[in-house]
């Protein structure tokens, strides 16, 4: 079937610190990939997406690589801050679904 | 740029009552979407309307109905409220730019969400 899974939070990190939370997933067809973020108090927004293997998708600092052989769409950022704190979700689109699969999120805490 | 409106932004609500949370988007999308977030459980899809005139069930339906009213609006009832439907609810959209002419477009489309409704039903 198809699912989405995320590394368990909470992620506490330093400031400047290297940030890395795994995502997986399994799907039927070639998925496009999406990593969403949510602020506290607000809606998700997409922070970056890749569309086939190999692509790397970019945004804010933040980096995300379509690994289709090992199924992996892990997101990296060199240096985190203390505004980058807020909750990750990584999402596929099973093939071409206009649905989203989601991961149950990974909340990210900053401290300065 | 409204993007996806959604109100109210907080409702109480008693066992029972009814009430409609309202979505509209600005963006010309196709397809509109209804989901709940709970601590723990992620984002669950609870209706979704791939195009004006047509509704779909998602993961979890149940105690819900929507509407899509037109191609900006897309509502979500709840005809008799549970303390389980307590949730923070969100409306997103998404579309291609190439308007229903593209039925591969939507698929690399994100979803554009509101800010959310919070909702306690005591």
């Amino acid at each position: 079937g198809n699912s989405v899974t995320q590394m368990e939070g909470p992620v506490t990190l330093s400031e400047e610190a290297f940030l890395t939370i795994n995502c997986t997933y399994t799907a039927t067809g070639y998925p496009s990939l999406f990593w969403y973020v949510q602020y506290p108090g607000e809606g998700l927004q997409l922070l970056l997406k890749a569309t086939k293997a190999d692509d790397k998708g970019s945004n804010k600092g933040f980096e995300a690589t379509y690994r289709k052989e090992t199924t992996s769409f892990h997101l990296e950022k060199g240096s985190v801050q203390v505004s980058d704190s807020a909750v990750y979700f990584c999402a596929h689109n099973a093939g071409n679904n206009r649905k989203l699969i989601w991961g149950l999120g990974t909340s990210l805490a900053v401290n300065p | 740029n409204a993007g996806v409106t959604q109100t109210p932004k907080f409702q109480v609500l008693k066992t029972g009552q009814s009430m409609t949370l309202q979505c509209a988007q600005d963006m010309n999308h196709n397809s509109m979407y209804w989901y709940r977030q709970d601590p723990g459980m992620g984002l669950r899809l609870i209706y979704y309307s791939a195009s004006e005139g047509t509704t779909d069930k998602g993961e979890v339906p149940n105690g819900y109905n929507v509407s899509r009213l037109n191609k900006r609006e897309f509502s979500l009832r709840l005809e008799s409220a549970a303390p389980s439907q307590t949730s923070v609810y969100f409306c997103a959209s998404s579309g291609s730019p190439y308007g229903t002419s593209d039925p591969w477009g939507y698929s690399n489309q994100p979803q554009h969400f509101g800010d959310g409704t919070r909702l306690s039903i005591l």
